[in-house]
């Protein structure tokens, strides 16, 4: 069945450093890639979000690129702040269906 | 602004009682979503609704927990007999499907407690 795989975490950086955050999928057809960003005591929002092969989703800084052929989306941004500490998670909807399978989430923690 | 409504905030209840959560999607959304999340588990879609219709509820136990949608504006999800493994925040999420724009909407959480 469709699965996403992401980085375990926590992943702990100091404000300014460069983040990378890994996701991988598994789907039959064309999925769509989003991630989706969790601040402590809320439900999810969605940080960014690409529909087909190659296209880079952005916003607030953080962007991810649809790939392919390595069936990845990994979430970057060059210069983490301390508001960025919160829950990341990966997910993909295959088309037609509109099911949401997301990954486990990654817990990122920003130091000043 | 729109947003999807989650009521209770907050459930504490003793083992074996009936828990009623409740969920108001986004006016004009025709997909509504369960999860449940847990430290162990992650983000678990328990079922899910188009049209008020259940699509996929094979990832809620079946035994104990029942999803419904009585009209558009409301989502039920009940657990009876709950029991302390149900401890967890269940999330409902709703969205348009078919309409281009796929971003799915969540409700803050409903923060249940079983003891």
């Amino acid at each position: 069945g469709d699965s996403v795989t992401q980085m375990e975490g926590p992943v702990t950086l100091s404000e300014e450093a460069f983040l990378t955050i890994n996701c991988t999928y598994t789907a039959t057809g064309y999925p769509s890639l989003f991630w989706y960003v969790q601040y402590p005591g809320e439900g999810l929002q969605l940080l960014l979000k690409a529909t087909k092969a190659d296209d880079k989703g952005s916003n607030k800084g953080f962007e991810a690129t649809y790939r392919k052929e390595t069936t990845s989306f990994h979430l970057e941004k060059g210069s983490v702040q301390v508001s960025d500490s919160a829950v990341y998670f990966c997910a993909l909807t295959t088309s037609g269906t509109y099911k949401y399978i997301f990954g486990t989430g990654t817990r990122l923690k920003v130091l000043a | 602004d729109a947003r999807v409504t989650q009521t209770p905030r907050h459930k504490v209840t003793e083992m074996g009682q009936e828990v009623t959560m409740r969920c108001q999607p986004i006016l004009g959304h025709n997909t509504v979503f369960w999860y449940r999340q847990t430290m162990m588990q992650g983000l678990e879609l328990l079922a899910y609704f188009r049209n008020r219709a259940p699509l996929d509820d094979s990832g809620m136990p079946k035994d104990r927990f029942s999803a419904e949608m009585p009209d558009a504006t409301l989502a039920t999800l009940k657990i009876q007999p709950s029991e302390p493994r149900d401890s967890a925040v269940y999330f409902c999420a709703s969205g348009l499907a078919g309409g281009g724009n796929t971003e799915a909407f969540f409700g803050q959480g409903t923060r249940l407690t079983v003891v």
